[in-house]
Order: structure tokens, then sequence, then C-alpha cells
């Protein structure tokens, strides 16, 4: 089956403890996005990949980091610098840069 | 500065009762019109993209429809496996920026 899978679906984070989100498609498609999603707000773009080995920051892209070293992953870091990291993340992925988005199942996580 | 606005925020309807959900913009060149489902806890689920107005999509009981201000996805005789949030995205300006709505959470009673 083809598809986007993120995890893990429930993460905690200590103070000060950078953590890690999975994100893998085999769709082979080229695009890649990481999106958070809070109560009460639209989803909200913190970086994106047009291609292998590029990324560019979003909307909201202080205090993550991302990187894309194969087409298939699009792994995102939330450092410590982020303060307010409770949240659902979601990752998705497109055939070519900004066409339909697809979306993976996200990941929760919550701050100890 | 662009903005999309999905009405109402909820919406409790009786199974069977139709109606429809608004999504409306004010963006500068519009390249394309996203409608997703969200069931509680899960990823959106991707259900239609238009283009251009007058261009109309139907699946089982949705159909989205578009104008040159407005989208509405219309629900046809709702089951309460309809539940769910429904977003709307749009896809406009010289980056082809993509900009999500807040959603409108939908609740079927059987």
């Amino acid at each position: 089956d083809g598809g986007i899978t993120q995890s893990p679906k429930y993460l905690f984070r200590k103070e000060g403890q950078n953590v890690t989100l999975s994100c893998e498609q085999n769709l082979n498609h080229d695009a890649m996005y990481w999106y958070r999603q809070d109560p009460g707000q639209g989803l909200r773009l913190i970086y994106y990949s047009q291609i292998v080995n590029d990324f560019q920051k979003g909307d909201i892209a202080e205090g993550y980091s991302v990187s894309r070293e194969k087409k298939e992953s699009f792994p995102l870091t939330v450092t410590s610098a982020q303060k307010n990291p409770t949240a659902f993340y979601l990752c998705a992925s497109s055939p070519g840069f900004q066409e339909t988005q697809y979306f993976g199942p996200g990941t929760r996580l919550l701050v100890l | 500065e662009d903005q999309v606005t999905q009405s109402p925020e909820a919406l409790r309807l009786q199974e069977g009762e139709s109606s429809s959900l608004n999504c409306s913009y004010t963006v500068s060149g519009l390249r394309g019109l996203f409608w997703y489902r969200q069931d509680p806890g899960k990823g959106p689920e991707f259900l239609f993209t238009l283009y251009s107005a007058g261009e109309e999509k139907e699946k089982e009981r949705l159909k989205a429809t578009l104008t040159k201000k407005e989208s509405f996805l219309h629900i046809t005789a709702p089951k309460p496996e309809d539940s769910a949030t429904y977003l709307c995205a749009v896809q406009a300006g010289r980056d082809d920026k993509i900009i999500f709505g807040k959603g409108t959470r939908l609740h079927i009673l059987p």
C-alpha cells in the first residue's frame, strides 16, 4: 500500500530536550511538508522541501529543524528553542511542489 | 492579506438533513482550492481539488462547487459516518502559497 507514515503516534518531551518526528512516504512524491495544528486554528506550515537535499522555512520555522537526505524521508526535529511545542504535527507530500497534498496520520507532541 | 474563512464553525444536522458548508477566500490569483475531511486525532483525508469558477466535483454524498469568491461543500442526505471536520485550503499568490481555513465541525445525529 502506498502512503505516508508518521511515528510515533504520541511523543513526550521534557524541558530542554530535542525530539525528532519521523515522516516516510512511498508515493514517489518529490515535495514534502510539515504542518502544525492547534485547536481552533488552521494548519500552519513549518518547513517544506521541494526536492531531495533542499528545504525552505515556512511561516513558523523558529524552534524547528528538518533534513531531506532521501526522497522518502523528511524528519522534523523540535528543538528546546521551541517554547510552546504542544500540538498535533502533520506531515504531507505531493507529486510536485504545491500540487494536491496527501497527509500522514499525525504525531501528537506533549510536554512533560 | 490573503484569508480563508470557513463557516459555520460547527454544524449539527439530523441524519438525512442536507446542508452546505462554506469556504470564502480573499486572495490574489487563485490557483486551486482543496477540500479535506479530518476525523478526530487523524490526518486530513483528501476529497477534492477545484481549479476554476463553475467547476463542480462529486463523491458519494458530497459535492464541491467553486465561484470567484467562495466554495461550497454540499452534503446530501448525510449519515452519522459523515461526521468530521471539513477543511478548506486555497492555493494562491505569486509563490503558490497554500492557506488553510480553520475548518467546520460537522456532527450528524442518527
